[in-house]
């Protein structure tokens, strides 16, 4: 079957230095996509990131990932983490149009 | 065009009551997802329909929890009988059928058993 890992549970870093979450998969089938999605407090999840497409860099809202089908990873990324950025973030996988989703991970970025 | 919808926002049940969670998806998406979200465990996906009719339903979750599809435009999700640790945020989300397309999220019933 398929499965997301993501190995941070929490990640706190400093305003205006990069940050990185971790996600790599394991599956036996074709994969249609791979999402981020982030979810802001009181907030429902929304998608951040897609992509189908090996080693292409996808990018939106300053964040940035991309998918290496060589070592099964999807990892998020940003240069410059913002105060806003703080919020629950997570890596899935979609297979016949069910998501499969990591276990998240809480970003905290401080002053 | 309105999102997916949720009613109620928040539910307070008795531990043994009956609940049902409703869920209205974006018009024109034929997938539609219930899931379960805690702390520990993350998202649990509870079921999946397509145009109506049942694709998966979360083995775990078979017991006490029963989605339905009423119509195209309407689900509701029953837990009978409700138990302490179903308290979790419980999420619709729906999307097209085909393709790399992503799931649009409700807002989620934050559903409290006592």
């Amino acid at each position: 079957g398929d499965s997301v890992t993501q190995t941070e549970g929490l990640v706190t870093v400093t305003e205006g230095l990069p940050v990185k979450l971790n996600c790599t998969y394991q599956t036996t089938y074709l994969t249609i996509a791979f999402f981020w999605y982030v979810q802001y407090l009181n907030e429902a999840p929304q998608v951040l990131l897609k992509s189908s497409t090996d080693n292409k860099r996808t990018e939106h809202q300053g964040f940035h990932a991309t998918l290496h089908k060589s070592s099964s990873s999807f990892h998020l990324q940003k240069s410059s983490a913002q105060l806003s950025d703080s919020a629950l973030y997570y890596c899935a996988l979609r297979y016949y149009n069910v998501l499969y989703f990591g276990s998240g991970t809480k970003l905290t970025v401080e002053p | 065009d309105a999102g997916v919808t949720q009613t109620p926002r928040h539910e307070v049940a008795e531990k043994g009551q009956t609940i049902i969670l409703k869920c209205e998806p974006v018009s024109g998406h034929n997938d539609l997802f219930w899931y379960r979200q805690t702390k520990i465990q993350g998202l649990e996906l509870l079921s999946y329909f397509r145009s109506k009719s049942l694709m998966e339903d979360g083995g775990a979750f078979k017991d006490r929890f029963k989605a339905e599809m009423l119509n195209s435009s309407f689900s509701t999700l029953k837990i009978q009988p409700t138990e302490p640790k179903d308290s979790a945020v419980y999420l619709c989300a729906s999307s097209l059928e085909l393709g790399a397309y992503e799931q649009y999220f409700g807002p989620g019933t934050r559903l409290t058993v006592l």
